[in-house]
């Protein structure tokens, strides 16, 4: 296993266009998340999935923002009418339920770097 | 909320110094506390992680001891590399829950000078 994939690595959009991101984890592992992380802070969670279910979202992912699962495998992040606010780069990790109590760690993949310009 | 609250960086430091990068928190419960580390042009690893309170997690040479009575886990390491220059992430995630819903700190940048 390669570990977590995301792709693009790098996107330069111009306000007002939507974007879409994708997250291939690792493939044992049935949760993922999406993070968000601005210049000089750490990683601020937006949402994570089980399989397929969204089971949380935070409050930083306004309506503009969409996230999918749809077979419980990838995951894609879309953004919808871009800001320059948005311009950050966007994490998605795995891991294996808390219930899986042998081994639970999130790994983590090299993240999307989003400029809106 | 929960939150975490890392010393300010940048640090920097000679090959061979002693490291410490303060970190503390504010969780009720008893949250599981992890330091995770972003080398130059990779992803964030776990680099070591406590479970309760009193515990050291240890990996590479790093240590963190959960403190429950100072809401702190201050990441230590003897003698540092150029290696160990990288971004070190304190995060903590509340008792109970998935270890992949992470709260992070700030951020401290550590360079190592030969």
């Amino acid at each position: 296993d390669t570990g977590v994939s995301q792709n693009p690595r790098h996107k330069i959009t111009k306000r007002g266009q939507n974007v879409t991101f994708r997250c291939d984890p690792i493939s044992e592992h049935n949760r993922l998340y999406w993070y968000r992380q601005t210049l000089g802070q750490g990683p601020e969670f937006l949402t994570y999935f089980q399989n397929e279910a969204q089971l949380e979202k935070s409050r930083l992912l306004s309506d503009r923002f969409s996230a999918e699962r749809p077979k419980g495998s990838f995951s894609t992040l879309e953004i919808q009418r871009t800001e320059q606010g948005d311009s950050a780069m966007y994490l998605c990790a795995s891991s294996f339920p808390f219930e899986d109590t042998l081994n639970t760690e999130a790994f983590f993949g090299q993240g999307t770097r989003l400029t809106v310009v | 909320g929960d939150s975490v609250t890392q010393m300010e960086g940048p640090v920097t430091l000679s090959e061979e110094a002693f490291l410490t990068i303060n970190c503390t928190y504010t969780a009720t419960g008893y949250p599981s506390l992890f330091w995770y580390v972003q080398y130059p042009g990779e992803g964030l690893q776990l680099l070591l992680k406590a479970t309760k309170a009193d515990d050291k997690g240890s990996n590479k040479g790093f240590e963190a001891t959960y403190r429950k009575e100072t809401t702190s886990f201050h990441l230590e390491k003897g003698s540092v590399q150029v290696s160990d220059s990288a971004v070190y992430f304190c995060a903590l995630t509340p008792s109970g829950t998935s270890y992949g819903k992470l709260t992070f700190g700030q951020g401290t940048i550590l360079t190592v000078h030969p």
